[in-house]
């Protein structure tokens, strides 16, 4: 159980372009799901946290207008580069997770596979 | 704030080796989650333990273990005889009251190189 999937899994665009990434949690519902970077030999940078229904709430220094994020259902996630640059090119990675009973509290989170981001 | 400490950025070994792999954590509050999750070369992360602040059992799960000190903010995560499929990036991360646990402070990771 708990499986994350991404599609892509790569993909190489040419500046200036937009890339859609989807997140889908395949055998749950998630209430949260998370939008992270990973630099090479890096940790994971938080993006954004987005609930369903909702707007996402962006971490600071993260521009909304360039990265963004729609949660349209419990299952899915998309987060959309917009006129990607090279800079842009990065190791973006989704995790989802449900809550605890009627605790409100987050439960695990499961990582998708990630895509990998190359802007030409 | 909430902060966790990976000291160890790489760590190799040989094979049939035992290695542990040190995480130390700050938060202010008394509840809280500790995660390990295990990042091979594929990249995708693989989750491994989650262990609340309350339960400082240590546990075992085949060849991994963890120990969790409260009275040195430490969750260490050991692997016995080591194999090569094990070398992977480790990730050691918080989540606490702050944002309902929703957010996670990640520890910069450890490499983990197994040789044959």
């Amino acid at each position: 159980g708990a499986v994350v999937s991404q599609h892509p899994s790569r993909v190489i665009c040419k500046s200036g372009t937009s890339v859609k990434i989807e997140c889908r949690s395949l055998d749950f519902q998630a209430t949260t799901m998370f939008w992270y970077r990973q630099f090479p030999k890096q940790s994971l940078m938080l993006m954004a946290t987005s609930n369903e229904g909702s707007k996402a709430t962006y971490e600071q220094g993260v521009e909304k207008d360039k990265f963004l994020i729609n949660h349209a259902s419990l299952t899915l996630s998309t987060l959309t580069v917009t006129s990607a640059h090279p800079e842009d090119s990065s190791f973006y990675i989704c995790s989802a997770t449900t809550l605890l009973g009627t605790s409100g509290r987050a439960d695990t989170q499961y990582f998708g596979p990630g895509t990998r981001l190359t802007v030409l | 704030a909430q902060k966790v400490t990976q000291a160890q950025t790489e760590i190799s070994v040989v094979e049939k080796e035992d290695v542990t792999l040190d995480c130390v954590y700050e938060t202010r509050d008394t509840t809280y989650y500790l995660f390990w999750y295990k990042q091979p070369p594929s990249g995708e992360l693989v989750f491994l333990i989650r262990r609340n602040s309350f339960d400082e059992q240590n546990e075992i799960s085949g060849r991994y273990s963890w120990n969790f000190q409260k009275s040195t903010s430490s969750f260490n995560f050991t692997i016995t005889a080591s194999q090569v499929v094990d070398s992977a990036v480790y990730f050691c991360a918080l989540s606490d009251t702050q944002y309902n646990f929703n957010k996670f402070y990640f520890g910069s990771g450890t490499k983990l190189n197994v040789k044959p």
